[in-house]
């Protein structure tokens, strides 16, 4: 079954609105949730690493205001995609990390911005 | 230089060939190198972890070369469902990064009857 959780797995929703994106580690404490973006026929790109109790990191490029991740406990992390614009639509995933296990994906969130 | 760099294909392959993806890595200091597999508009998969001894999973074999910072998939007697984009992965593991993974852009296989 599922090791990470993501959900939705597709959202459509209007220019200038937020999305809030979930992933939850469902049978792990996940020290680290990282969030990937990856637009048609290109790769996964990394956009932030979160831990745990502390502020996200973003990778260059990526505007933190723009793309908000909390990270309240070891089993969830969120991305919040505020005032969201048709560029903004991608496919969307998070992956779940410990010490000394592999990496879990979410099965990622299609989102589009119409 | 791109720090983890594939070729992009496709290759299109009939049933039951034989085919080899290269990968090579920039940064010296990786540690950790794996292949996942990455279906259609799906999350990318564990295909297998990548070791110096090389190793072996049914009809995949990866194999590492560090002083050549080169990694390479072989896979033998394809089936049609192998066909998706095979994703080159290297991990870092240093400070407040571990366990980020530093992907390629992905090879695409498509294996035709």
């Amino acid at each position: 079954g599922a090791v990470v959780s993501q959900h939705p797995s597709w959202v459509i929703c209007k220019s200038g609105t937020s999305v809030k994106i979930e992933c939850r580690s469902l049978d792990f404490q996940a020290t680290t949730m990282f969030w990937y973006r990856q637009f048609p026929k290109q790769s996964l790109m990394l956009m932030a690493t979160s831990n745990e109790g502390s502020k996200a990191t973003y990778e260059q490029g990526v505007e933190k205001d723009k793309f908000l991740i909390n990270h309240a406990s070891l089993t969830l992390s969120t991305l919040t995609v505020t005032s969201a614009h048709p560029e903004d639509s991608s496919f969307y995933i998070c992956s779940a990390w410990t010490l000394g296990s592999p990496l879990h994906f979410g099965n990622g969130t299609r989102l589009t911005v119409t | 230089r791109k720090e983890v760099e594939q070729d992009p294909g496709p290759f299109n392959v009939p049933e039951g060939a034989t085919v080899a993806f290269n990968c090579t890595y920039s940064n010296s200091a990786s540690q950790s190198f794996f292949w996942y597999r990455q279906d259609c508009r799906k999350e990318p998969k564990l295909l297998m972890s990548v070791y110096s001894s090389g190793n072996e999973d049914g009809r995949f074999t990866a194999q590492l070369n560090r002083a050549s910072q080169y990694i390479s998939l072989l896979i033998r007697d394809s089936k049609l469902s192998d066909s998706a984009t095979y994703l080159c992965v290297v991990r870092m593991n240093y400070g407040g990064s571990q366990g980020n993974l530093i992907f390629g852009k992905g090879t695409k296989l498509s294996v035709k009857p």
